[in-house]
């Protein structure tokens, strides 16, 4: 079974600032995938960035990245220079090899002048 | 490329009539899943296929609920006979198989039940 829990019911942040939204999660499986979706109001899900467990790099796209650290599983997203248009939900989810989404309760983010 | 296709994209039905989701996932994916987002509940997984077979259909709720995959282009959710607790946003998500495990969200159905 896999669980993400994600502590930051709301966070704000000031245009062009960077900004961490929390992951931690826990699994049994030894392999297994992490994934950020965002959620703007319109309501799609909007695929950012993914990290496999055993990649040796943090994943980057953009002004994404995931601040992956394996003992402590944790999975965090950075947004670097915020931009208006980033405010909305984001989700963090784990998934085994070839399986379904496991998601955390999600972040709103409100990015302010 | 398109993405992953949904409709209808709005449904208002009344309890007791059956209700059915059509997705298309995106041209030479392998995997289909479809899932509910409830603010009580939040995104759970309903159902999800390899190569249009089942794999884990635990999380859908009851008998009411049922769905098919007939082919590689194409899948229904359906809810017969629907209730006011099914009133939900329901996604479908197509993954291209192989390494690639990125799940593709299509736009959503928002159903209410009256």
């Amino acid at each position: 079974a896999q669980k993400i829990t994600q502590t930051q019911p709301g966070m704000f942040v000031q245009e062009k600032e960077a900004v961490t939204l929390d992951c931690t999660y826990d699994t049994s499986d030894p392999s297994y995938g992490l994934f950020w979706y965002k959620q703007p109001s319109s309501g799609e899900m909007i695929f950012l960035i993914y990290q496999g467990s055993y990649d040796q790099q943090n994943a980057t796209e953009g002004r994404y990245s995931l601040n992956f650290q394996k003992a402590r599983k944790s999975a965090n997203l950075v947004i670097s220079a915020s931009q208006l248009g980033d405010s909305a939900m984001y989700f963090c989810a784990i998934a085994p090899p070839a399986s379904k989404l496991t998601f955390g309760t999600g972040t709103r983010l409100q990015v302010t002048l | 490329d398109a993405g992953v296709i949904q409709s209808p994209r709005h449904e208002v039905t009344e309890m007791g009539q059956e209700v059915t989701l059509r997705c298309k996932p995106i041209s030479g994916h392998n995997s289909l899943f479809w899932y509910r987002q409830t603010m009580m509940r939040g995104l759970e997984l309903l159902i999800y296929f390899n190569n249009n077979v089942p794999i884990d259909d635990s999380g859908m709720p009851e008998d009411r609920f049922s769905a098919k995959m007939p082919n590689a282009s194409f899948s229904t959710l359906k809810i017969q006979p629907s209730e006011p607790r099914d009133s939900a946003v329901y996604f479908c998500a197509s993954r291209p198989g192989g390494f690639k495990e990125t799940q593709y969200f299509g736009p959503g159905t928002r159903l209410l039940v009256l």
